[in-house]
């Protein structure tokens, strides 16, 4: 089976450094993505990691590490717009079929 | 170039009542996976299509079931409705041999708002 467990909420300050962590237990692994949810909208590609190691771009990075099952969002100076779900998703087919199986999101709230 | 695109965006429907929604996928992309999202949940696979058959699935009853057309378009079909369909059904996009592996991800659409009632 799959299992993929991310904190339910965070709380962090405008202009602060947030860290969203992600474990998982998948029958495989291709692949780690993670996506930006705001209320009432479609999720948004924000990174992806197949590798161990940080993959960092602008005020966003993800970390890998494929023999704990752990990733991490590093998200820095934020911003109120920061506001949002981030879901961490595996892929887990080894194929092309491209199947992600997320998490329960992460709500991340903002504060001035 | 358009991006995902779903209809109709909200839709009350009653117990037991039968409901399709509808998914155009991103230009270029030729597989459509299906998600229902519970309020402040993550989204839990429904299935997926390419090639007009269903190829993966998710742990969802028979109530479940679609179509991919030759265009690649989709359509998700709901029969006998219950209370606890109600969510955010999401379309995602996908072209399944990119040789590109940050695109190995998705493209969702906005969503379908189902509540029933």
């Amino acid at each position: 089976g799959q299992n993929i467990d991310q904190p339910t909420e965070m709380t962090a300050t405008e202009g602060a450094i947030v860290q969203i962590n992600c474990t998982y237990q998948t029958s495989g692994f291709n692949g780690l993505f993670w996506y930006q949810q705001h209320a009432g909208e479609a999720p948004t590609f924000l990174s992806y990691n197949v590798l161990d190691g940080l993959e960092e771009k602008g005020r966003f990075s993800s970390f890998l590490s494929r023999s704990k099952g752990y990733s991490y969002l590093l998200l820095k100076e934020l911003q109120m717009k920061d506001s949002a779900s981030y879901l961490c998703a595996v892929r887990d087919d080894g194929n092309a079929g491209n199947m992600l199986t997320f998490g329960g999101g992460t709500r991340l709230m903002v504060k001035p | 170039d358009a991006g995902v695109t779903q209809s109709p965006t909200h839709l009350i429907k009653t117990r037991g009542q039968q409901v399709t929604l509808r998914c155009s996928p991103k230009s270029g992309h030729d597989t459509v996976s299906w998600y229902q999202q519970a309020l402040g949940q993550g989204p839990q696979f429904i299935f997926q299509y390419y090639e007009e058959e269903e190829r993966q699935r998710g742990n969802f009853p028979d109530r479940f079931s679609g179509h991919q057309f030759p265009n690649y378009s989709s359509e998700l079909n709901v029969n006998a409705l219950l209370l606890g369909d109600s969510a955010l059904y999401l379309c995602a996009s996908s072209r399944r041999q990119d040789p590109r592996p940050y695109n190995y991800g998705y493209t969702f659409g906005s969503g379908t708002r189902l509540t029933v009632v």
